[in-house]
């Protein structure tokens, strides 16, 4: 059975940082395209992020560039990213969901929030 | 970008009506859309693919259509457990994907 569970949530101050895991089980992980997905408090679904099989393809939502960071680590099935220069508007629940643009499957996600 | 636009934003029906919501996106996007179900604090779950491709163990009262610009989403006979946020998703511009709105659904 395939399981994803998102780790890393929690308050931060703007302009902090924070590191999301997502610990991938019961499927080949190396096998597939990872996607963050975000949804802010009361708010629809936005892409955030994705990564291909190997790394070397990556791609991010233009309101991330240059402060987010998605990687993977296939030898421990986990998803992560990393969250630099954080701002108000970053507050919502993250998702990692496997797939590039058909998501079968989500983690629960993890609440960030982004407040003084 | 690719805007997609859902109506209605909410709606309000009884068991056992029809309920259908539409997705409109900004450019043709052939049949790459794809329509979720959110429960509250649950995250979303795929009930259509490519359109009109029903996933594997959703309920047959869900169903889709459409291609280009404009796409139907439709639930023949409203159920008390389909009560959920509803949206669709285009995936023709890669890398970038977007979603709809939502449609919140609701029992009268």
């Amino acid at each position: 059975e395939v399981h994803l569970v998102e780790s890393g949530g929690g308050l931060v101050q703007p302009g902090g940082s924070l590191r999301l895991s997502c610990a991938a089980s019961g499927f080949t992980f190396s096998n597939y395209w990872m996607t963050w997905v975000r949804q802010a408090p009361g708010k629809g679904l936005e892409w955030v992020a994705n990564i291909e099989q190997d790394g070397n393809e990556i791609y991010y939502v233009d309101s991330v560039k240059g402060r987010f960071t998605i990687s993977r680590d296939n030898a421990k099935t986990s998803l992560f990213l990393q969250m630099h220069i954080l701002r108000a508007e970053d507050t919502a629940v993250y998702y990692c969901a496997r797939g590039r643009w058909l998501f079968e499957y989500w983690g629960q996600g993890a609440l960030v929030t982004v407040s003084s | 970008d690719i805007q997609m636009t859902q109506s209605p934003s909410s709606l309000s029906a009884s068991v056992g009506d029809r309920v259908t919501i539409t997705c409109q996106a900004s450019q043709d996007i052939g049949n790459y859309l794809n329509w979720y179900q959110q429960k509250p604090g649950k995250a979303p779950k795929l009930l259509i693919y490519d359109a009109s491709n029903l996933e594997t163990g959703v309920p047959s009262r869900f169903s889709g259509s459409g291609s280009g610009t404009d796409f139907t989403f439709t639930i023949s006979s409203l159920q008390p457990e389909d009560i959920a946020t509803y949206y669709c998703q285009q995936y023709d511009n890669l890398p970038q994907l977007t979603f709809g709105g939502g449609t919140k659904v609701e029992i009268k």
